[in-house]
């Protein structure tokens, strides 16, 4: 049973564009929602992260949207670049349970 | 230079030959982690350990083995039971800092069995 459903599998992106990936939860346990990036061959790095008790979190072009009663959150990144395409993971926890992922999303902006 | 340091970075294993991955972390974190890559299935968790000398199976940690010795240290073996063992190995750690509860990943290790 997949906990964390990550759409969509694979985006494609104009430069200067705006990206957005989304992901949906079932278990309202959950309190820690990271989003990583990785790029081939390489581990995943810790993007940003938020925790249920705020709707929106945002670091330089990345932003976190998350809505609680849907269950859902999001991460955008703008102003897309060149250098943003990657694969995207989101993730969730609750408490210091394992970090369950979603399946990724393989992100391409073109010039 | 802290983080987390995985080794080799690339493994060749001859089928029924077991093999050892290592995992070193000096950032002081309690909890430590395997997770398996292949193309379109995600990460996928193997074995994880909240303390040393205790260690749980994650969701697909038949053929694999672990032991948590050191803090510091979590090496996984893959058996020769492990049936398609060919995969990207990620090692991570974790600690709650302030509520945060942050995971880091090692760069990899990837297997390849000839």
């Amino acid at each position: 049973q997949q906990q964390v459903k990550q759409s969509p599998q694979s985006l494609i992106v104009q430069k200067g564009g705006i990206s957005i990936i989304n992901c949906a939860y079932e278990n309202t346990a959950f309190d820690y929602f990271p989003w990583y990036q990785q790029f081939p061959g390489k581990g995943p790095a810790l993007l940003i992260a938020i925790r249920p008790d705020v709707s929106e979190k945002k670091e330089g072009r990345f932003t976190i949207s998350f809505n609680k009663s849907a269950k859902q959150f999001s991460l955008h990144i703008m102003d897309s670049q060149p250098g943003d395409s990657a694969t995207y993971f989101c993730a969730a926890r609750s408490g210091n349970t394992p970090l369950v992922f979603g399946k990724g999303t393989r992100l391409s902006v073109i010039a | 230079d802290g983080g987390i340091t995985q080794s080799p970075k690339y493994l060749f294993r001859k089928e029924g030959q077991n093999v050892t991955l290592s995992c070193e972390q000096n950032l002081n974190h309690d909890a430590m982690y395997w997770y398996r890559q292949d193309p379109g299935q995600g990460l996928r968790l193997i074995y994880y350990s909240q303390i040393v000398n205790d260690f749980q199976k994650g969701d697909i940690a038949e053929g694999y083995s672990v032991s948590r010795e050191k803090k510091e240290s979590f090496p996984l073996t893959v058996t020769s039971a492990q049936k398609n063992p060919t995969a990207f190995y990620l090692c991570a750690s974790s600690i709650r800092v302030a509520g945060r509860n942050e995971q880091f990943f090692g760069p990899g290790t990837r297997l390849t069995v000839l």
